[in-house]
């Protein structure tokens, strides 16, 4: 059974420009979220999908959006990229989207804005 | 706003001995998740260990036991015979559980970095 799948897992961005990263949940998986990761601020929830809803949404600015596939598919869009969005991104999914279930991440994609 | 508290950003342990690594949080919340991810340097995070808040029944798996301790909202993690292989970032999350949906997120410790030495 396939993993989590996240692409791109690299990418070099100008600042001032937009990007948009994808990720493939489990099969099976209803449920998609979406966290950054830097060496400043840690692990931050960024957003959850949930049957091409989103259900909840962390302490992000608009730049940051997201949206869910009917297959369940999600990407993320970050827009006019600043130096600090230089991160860690990584997408998470879980069963039908209950709180407890186990949660599964992706390899995540690393974002550098220059 | 829920919190959790990691206080030992690095910890260091001979191979095969034990290790605790600690855990806090802070939340008005009744029924909750915790949990213990482990980041390798390849930066994927893997589930190591989950805590229904409902169960008093500490969860192990195989040599990674947890220590719940509800009224003190204290959660460590408790890694028998240490293998080279366990060294990475650990980190402690929370997860509330509610009714209908709305899941809020994993709220992340900063993390602890463990090391084991041959």
């Amino acid at each position: 059974k396939a993993g989590v799948t996240q692409t791109p897992r690299y990418l070099i961005k100008t600042r001032g420009q937009q990007v948009t990263l994808s990720c493939s949940p489990i099969s099976g998986h209803r449920s998609v979220s979406w966290y950054q990761q830097t060496p400043g601020q840690g692990l931050q929830f960024l957003f959850e999908y949930f049957s091409e809803t989103q259900r909840n949404k962390g302490n992000f600015p608009g730049r940051f959006s997201g949206r869910q596939f009917s297959n369940s598919r999600s990407e993320m869009n970050v827009s006019t990229l600043e130096l600090g969005d230089s991160a860690l991104y990584l997408c998470a999914s879980s069963f039908e989207g209950a709180r407890g279930n186990t949660i599964y991440f992706g390899e995540g994609s690393w974002l550098t804005v220059v | 706003a829920q919190t959790v508290t990691q206080s030992q950003p690095e910890m260091s342990v001979q191979e095969a001995e034990t290790v605790t690594l600690s855990c806090t949080y802070d939340t008005s919340e009744s029924d909750y998740y915790l949990f213990w991810y482990k980041q390798p340097p390849s930066r994927q995070m893997i589930l190591v260990i989950r805590q229904e808040a409902y169960k008093q029944q500490n969860a192990t798996e195989n040599r990674f036991s947890v220590n719940f301790q509800k009224a003190a909202k204290s959660f460590s993690l408790k890694i028998s015979d240490s293998q080279l292989g366990d060294a990475a970032m650990y980190f402690c999350a929370y997860r509330t559980r509610g009714s209908g949906g709305g899941a809020d997120g994993l709220t992340f410790g900063k993390g602890t970095h463990l090391i084991i030495q041959p």
